[in-house]
This record gives structure tokens, C-alpha cells and sequence, in this order.
């Protein structure tokens, strides 16, 4: 199967600084690399899309970075919130599927 | 305001029993996931739908079933409960050749002892 791997299980930002999250793949035929973010208690919600011919993509206070070569994903927040605080997820689309990464804590401090 | 919503936020069976797990989505979308969520896992695809009566394995369909005998409406079932299937249980929708924007359900966190 797909592998959707990520560099860090936790991540600690201090309030008003930038987050990077990364996330590593396998699968080079992915059309689409997704990011999701889980708040507690809830399920996951689509925070923003890339495709694959594209190598960034901006949107409100996030930014997302795609490289093929590496086969590398990020997400960029700006200026984190306290209401960032969540696991974010990466995925990528495999045929008809969706395989996820096994997310990222991001903690953030007041 | 879309929504997907499922049927019990908490559940705990016991082993050997069977349990159904409801999904309801009201922006009549033809796509319907089930996904189980465990730590250090992230979420793994249980089974999909792509139309009523439409069933598609993922990658970890063993010891589930699954029912879509309504559009709104995706099921899934234990047939046997067992203690490794203790987890939160995710469903979700998305429109056809949108499966990246998939809208998910707040989730059932099913214990089984």
C-alpha cells in the first residue's frame, strides 16, 4: 500500500510564530496531496489541497509546499493561533482512495 | 452547512457481539468512507461506496461489513466484535472525483471488552 510517513509525531510553537509541518511519500502517481486538521473531539476537517503539477499553494494564513523530487509535503501556518492547537494530517489521493499520514500534535503556547 | 453525523459518539460492546455503527450525510454526496483511527496509525481506509448498493474493500476490511441501502445512509458492522477492534471509527462523504475534500463525522469511540 501507499506509505504516508511524517517527520514528527509533536510539534510545540509559541503563539504568533510560524508552523512548519512536514510529511514524507512514497507514491509518485498521487494527483492530489491533502491536508487535514483534527481538533479534539472532532473529526478531521479539510484545511487545503495541492495538485501535483503545482509546487505551492497559499490560503488564508496556510501555505502548502510540494516537492516531487524529494516527494516531500509541508504545511506552513502563519502567525499560529492558540486555535491551531490540533492533529494535522497529510494525504495524498491513491486511485479512488485517500492515504493518510499518521499526524502531527501541534501544541501551542501561550 | 454540511454535515455528516453518526449515530453514537461512545459505544462499548462486549466481545463477541455484533455492533452497527450508523453514518447519515445530508449534501446527498455518492461517496462514503469508513475509516478507523488509532494512535501512531492515523486513519486506515475499513471500506467505501461509491453509489447505493455499491460496496468497495479498502485496506483493512477484515472482520467488517458494511450496508448503503439509502444514498444518505452508510453503515458499518461488526459481525463479531473482538477486543482489537477498540478504536474511534470515522466516516466521511465527498462528491464524486472530490475524494480529496472528503467531509468526516465527529466519530464513534468504540471500546470492546
Amino acid at each position: 500500500g501507499e506509505s504516508v510517513g511524517l517527520h514528527l509525531p509533536t510539534l510545540s510553537v509559541q503563539e504568533g510564530d510560524n508552523s512548519i509541518i512536514n510529511c514524507a511519500y512514497s507514491n509518485s502517481a498521487s494527483d492530489y496531496f491533502i491536508w487535514y486538521k483534527q481538533e479534539s473531539g472532532k473529526g478531521p476537517q479539510f484545511i487545503i489541497d495541492i495538485r501535483s503539477n503545482m509546487d505551492k499553494r497559499q490560503g488564508q494564513r496556510v501555505t502548502v509546499l510540494l516537492n516531487k523530487t524529494v516527494k516531500h509535503l509541508s504545511l506552513q501556518i502563519a502567525a499560529t493561533q492558540p486555535g491551531d492547537s490540533a492533529v494535522y494530517f497529510c494525504a495524498l489521493t491513491n486511485d479512488y482512495k485517500l492515504s493518510f499520514g499518521a499526524g502531527t500534535t501541534v501544541t501551542v503556547r501561550a | 452547512d454540511v454535515k455528516v453525523t453518526q449515530s453514537s459518539r461512545y459505544l462499548v460492546k462486549r466481545t463477541g457481539e455484533k455492533v452497527f455503527l450508523e453514518c447519515v450525510q445530508d449534501m446527498d454526496h455518492e461517496n462514503m468512507f469508513w475509516y478507523r483511527q488509532d494512535p501512531g496509525l492515523g486513519l486506515r481506509l475499513i471500506y467505501f461506496s461509491y453509489d447505493v448498493k455499491m460496496k468497495e474493500k479498502g485496506d483493512i476490511p477484515e472482520g467488517y461489513s458494511v450496508s448503503r441501502e439509502k444514498k444518505e445512509r452508510f453503515s458499518l458492522i461488526l459481525e463479531s466484535a473482538s477486543t482489537n477492534q477498540t478504536s474511534m471509527y470515522l466516516c466521511a462523504s465527498t462528491r464524486p472525483g472530490q475524494n480529496y475534500e472528503q467531509y468526516f463525522g465527529p466519530g464513534t469511540r468504540l471500546t470492546v471488552t
